[in-house]
């Protein structure tokens, strides 16, 4: 059965602050690893990592896979109350890519 | 472009109704799904479908039907309403594969009592 761990469950940081989130999976025939951003409606595509080493980026946002070690790392420098929102990761399998998803991060922003 | 639309919004259900949650696309996409998120679960997926005509099991199919007979429509059917099937439900869509960048549609809170 395919699995997606996520770590911490919960987080509460200050602004300005900087945060990691982990996620690690145990998935047969794995084809792509995906961070989602939901704040209370439905989820926003954040990245998508198909190759371990190679760090994608959007703004404060990073995120890097190691498909050796079966995790990866979502990175927001800078934290904003804007990011406070539940973070999910998933990962795609088989031909047809289907997703399970973890059980998500929620991250909590105080001013 | 709607982008993904969901109807209703909201739903309540007696315990052995049936009903249908709708779900439609306008970007062509080939692949669509539909999830269940309940608290401290994350996304499992109920359903899917590859293209017009096919369709194929999730994680928590039991109690769901589903039909694709157009690329842009995919309903899910509840059967027999539960309480446990009491969620928020988000149908998604994408053009390649679910690994590939998902579209969802903005969730129906549905409540069976």
């Amino acid at each position: 059965e395919d699995k997606v761990v996520q770590s911490p469950l919960s987080l509460v940081v200050h602004e300005g602050d900087t945060v990691t989130l982990n996620c690690s999976y145990e998935v047969t025939n794995f084809r792509s690893l995906l961070w989602y951003k939901q704040e209370k409606k439905a989820p926003t595509f954040l990245f998508m990592l198909t190759s371990s080493g190679i760090e994608k980026k959007s703004g404060r946002l990073s995120s890097i896979l190691d498909k050796k070690e079966l995790f990866s790392i979502l990175n927001i420098t800078a934290t904003q109350t804007g990011d406070s929102a539940v973070y999910l990761c998933a990962v795609s399998t088989g031909a047809n890519s289907k997703l399970t998803f973890g059980k998500g991060i929620t991250l909590s922003v105080r001013p | 472009n709607a982008g993904v639309t969901q109807t209703p919004k909201f739903q309540v259900l007696k315990t052995g109704q049936s009903m249908t949650l709708q779900c439609a696309q306008d970007m062509n996409h080939e692949y669509m799904s539909w999830y269940r998120q309940d608290p401290g679960m994350g996304l499992r997926l109920i359903h899917y479908s590859v293209g017009a005509g096919i369709t194929d099991q999730g994680e928590v199919p039991n109690g769901y039907n589903v039909s694709r007979s157009t690329t842009e429509d995919f309903p899910l059917r509840l059967l027999s309403a539960a309480p446990s099937q009491t969620s928020v439900y988000f149908c998604a869509s994408s053009y390649q594969g679910q690994g590939d960048e998902q579209y969802f549609g903005p969730g129906t809170r549905l409540t069976v009592t």
